[in-house]
């Protein structure tokens, strides 16, 4: 199974922009790059998903390298409220397989 | 709208019994999934189901099973609970294998 490689934990100041990375060295042409995150006592929540272009949304934007072997998760301007967990995933047609993932603090 | 609805929101239960956690989405998502989340062990798939009628094994499927006679409802069943059981589940939801999975808020169960 393809798999991806996060940083266990990064800290952050608020207000400021957030780039959470993620190798994925193994990944094939077709494997979608999902990211979610876990808020505390809370279930995985979708945050934003890619193939090969970058991609935007209203929480956050996903850059994929060219080769696609890495991608980087931005929180253009962090808030209290984006403290969690966040988990760079591989989709495959089984399910979400979730590694540890990204724990992200932010500083007031 | 609901979205995807899990029950109970936490239980107690006595080692050896049976109990059925409920799951219901009403986005008419075609696979739903169930994980259970452990401290230190993170998120593992227990069963899954890519659409109505049928169901495959996760990771971690050992003493639970599943059904999947409509499209909505996708419950799992413990027959006969143990003490390593004790995890918080939850479901999910996405409208087809390959797209954005939508959890629920996760049921608390201790096995005691």
């Amino acid at each position: 199974d393809a798999k991806t490689t996060q940083p266990n934990s990064m800290e952050s100041n608020e207000e400021e922009p957030v780039h959470l990375p993620c190798n994925h060295s193994t990944i094939s042409g077709t494997d979608y790059i999902h990211w979610y995150r876990q808020l505390p006592s809370q279930g995985p929540e979708y945050v934003i998903h890619g193939l090969t272009s970058n991609v935007n949304n209203r929480m956050a934007s996903l850059a994929i390298a060219e080769d696609r072997k890495s991608s980087t998760l931005i929180l253009h301007r962090a808030t209290l409220r984006d403290a969690a967990v966040y988990y760079c995933i591989l989709r495959d047609p089984v399910g979400l397989t979730f590694g540890k993932g990204t724990h992200l603090i932010i500083q007031p | 709208i609901a979205g995807i609805t899990q029950a109970p929101t936490s239980q107690i239960l006595a080692a050896g019994r049976r109990m059925t956690l409920r799951c219901t989405q009403d986005m008419r998502h075609n696979a739903m999934y169930w994980y259970r989340q452990d401290l230190g062990l993170g998120l593992r798939l227990i069963h899954y189901s890519n659409t109505a009628g049928t169901t495959g094994k996760g990771e971690v499927p050992d003493g639970y099973s599943v059904s999947r006679a409509n499209t909505d409802d996708f419950p799992l069943t413990l027959a006969s609970a143990v003490p390593s059981q004790t995890s918080v589940y939850f479901c999910a939801s996405s409208l087809t294998t390959m797209t954005e999975a939508f959890f629920g808020q996760g049921t608390r169960l201790t096995v005691v």
